[in-house]
C-alpha cells in the first residue's frame, strides 16, 4: 500500500538556520502531497501542498517540491525562527477514491534562540 | 466561518464506560473524516463519511467502533466499552469535496484510566 517516510527527529536548530525535513514516498500513480504542521497541543494546519510533479508548494517561507523521479516532497525554509517549533508531518493523498490521507511519522522540530 | 468544531476538547472515561466524540464541519462541507494519533506517531486514517453514508470504513477498527453523519447534527465517532490502548487523539477533517487537502479540527484527546 502507499506509504510515507519522514526524516527522524527530533531536530534541533540555532535561529536562523536553514530547514531541511527529508520526506520520501511510495504510491501507485501521481498522489497530491503535502506538509502539515501541528503546535503543541493542537490540530493539524495544512502548511503547503502540491498536486502533480515539479510543482512547488510554498508558505510562509516553506517550500517544497514534487519530485516524480525521486519520490520526494522535501521541506526547506532559509531561515528558521524560534515559532517555527513544532511537528511537521509529510502526507500523500489518494489519486482516487475516498481522498483519505497517509502520513508520516512526523519530526518533532525545535529551534533555539 | 469557523473551521472544524470538535468537542469535547479532552475527554476521560473509565475502563469500560462509552466515549461519544464529536464533529461539526466547515460550513458548506459534506465530507467528513475521522483519524486516530498514538502519542508520537502519526495520523492514522479511521473512516470517510458523507452526509448519512459511511463510504470508506477500512481504517476502523472491527469492534467496539462506530461512526455516523446523519443530516443534521455533527458527526459521531463513538467507542464503547473503553480500553486503556484506545487513549488517543482522534481528530476530524473536513472538505467540501473530493478535492485534495482538507481542514481538520483541534481533536479530542482520550484518556482511559
Amino acid at each position: 500500500g502507499d506509504s510515507v517516510t519522514q526524516m527522524e527527529g527530533p531536530v534541533t536548530l540555532s535561529e536562523e538556520a536553514f530547514l531541511t525535513i527529508n520526506c520520501t514516498y511510495t504510491a501507485t500513480g501521481y498522489p497530491s502531497l503535502f506538509w502539515y504542521v501541528q503546535y503543541p497541543g493542537e490540530g493539524l494546519q495544512l502548511l503547503l501542498k502540491a498536486t502533480k510533479a515539479d510543482d512547488k508548494g510554498s508558505n510562509k517561507g516553506f517550500e517544497a517540491t514534487y519530485r516524480k523521479e525521486t519520490t520526494s516532497f522535501h521541506l526547506e525554509k532559509g531561515s528558521v525562527q524560534v515559532s517555527d517549533s513544532a511537528v511537521y508531518f509529510c502526507a500523500l493523498s489518494e489519486v482516487q477514491g475516498a481522498q483519505k490521507l497517509v502520513f508520516g511519522q512526523g519530526t518533532r522540530l525545535t529551534i533555539n534562540p | 466561518n469557523a473551521g472544524v468544531m470538535q468537542n469535547p476538547r479532552h475527554l476521560v472515561r473509565r475502563r469500560g464506560q462509552e466515549a461519544r466524540l464529536r464533529c461539526s464541519p466547515m460550513k458548506g462541507h459534506s465530507h467528513v473524516y475521522w483519524y486516530r494519533q498514538l502519542p508520537e506517531e502519526g495520523l492514522k486514517f479511521m473512516v470517510y463519511l458523507q452526509k448519512e453514508n459511511i463510504i470508506d470504513e477500512s481504517g476502523m477498527p472491527k469492534e467496539r467502533f462506530s461512526a455516523e453523519f446523519p443530516k443534521e447534527g455533527p458527526s459521531i465517532l463513538r467507542i464503547q466499552q473503553v480500553v486503556r490502548g484506545d487513549s488517543a487523539a482522534y481528530f476530524c477533517a473536513s472538505s467540501p469535496g473530493q478535492a485534495p487537502g482538507y481542514t481538520f479540527g483541534s481533536g479530542t484527546r482520550l484518556t482511559v484510566v
